[in-house]
């Protein structure tokens, strides 16, 4: 049973646009969200969360939305620059347990 | 302060052997998780440790195991290694008493070759 699923596999974007990461998850007890950033042989970096209380969290070019009712997320990335280009992971938690719940990653290609 | 270790970072070992991967977490960090990667795979959850105590367990055969030492280092063993042991294994430390907001910070890993 996939609880966190990232329906895209890859997503390429022009550089310089607004690049839209999408997340769905399937348990209504999950009230904190991640999203990490990978690259190839390397361990994944955490970039932003956000707790169920709130439906907007923003960090410089990154901001992620939550909508409860529809149990999605999004991570919104302006603009997107080369560097962007990897592997960005959703993971989700209920603060009662620490388990992180990850879904399969949704490659990004930033193209120049 | 100093990020997660991992060691080694490869290691190369044939069918049967068993392996034992070893975790360093960030000062101050009292959990440790554990995850494999295999190529075009998502992270799959092994297991976490808190304290020394192991406190969420995922779905892995007991071949795979895991310990915690009281300065709060792990270790993870895989015995009778078999080609499909081939992956990425991830250590991530938190402070972990932080509910929702307990972020993990990652190793670089281990890449573990089973010839």
């Amino acid at each position: 049973d996939q609880q966190v699923k990232q329906n895209s596999p890859s997503l390429s974007v022009q550089e310089g646009r607004i690049s839209i990461l999408n997340c769905d998850y399937t348990n209504s007890m999950f009230d904190y969200f991640l999203w990490y950033k990978k690259y190839p042989a390397e361990g994944p970096t955490f970039l932003i969360s956000i707790s169920s209380i709130k439906d907007k969290n923003e960090d410089g070019r990154f901001t992620v939305f939550l909508n409860k009712s529809a149990k999605h997320l999004s991570l919104h990335i302006v603009p997107s620059q080369p560097g962007d280009s990897a592997v960005y992971f959703c993971a989700a938690r209920r603060s009662s347990n620490y388990q992180l719940i990850w879904g399969a990653g949704t490659k990004l290609i930033i193209k120049p | 302060k100093a990020g997660v270790t991992q060691t080694p970072r490869y290691l190369i070992k044939t069918r049967g052997q068993q392996v034992t991967l070893s975790c360093s977490p960030i000062s101050g960090h009292r959990s440790v998780s554990w995850y494999q990667q295999t190529p075009g795979q998502g992270l799959q959850f092994l297991f976490e440790y808190f304290s020394e105590t192991q406190r969420n367990k995922g779905n892995f055969p007991g071949r795979f195991s895991g310990r915690q030492f009281s300065n709060s280092r792990s270790e993870m063993n895989v015995s009778t290694l078999e080609l499909g042991d081939s992956a990425l294994y991830l250590c991530a430390s938190s402070p972990g008493d932080r509910g929702g907001a307990d972020t993990q910070y990652f190793g670089p890993g281990t890449r573990l070759t089973v010839l």
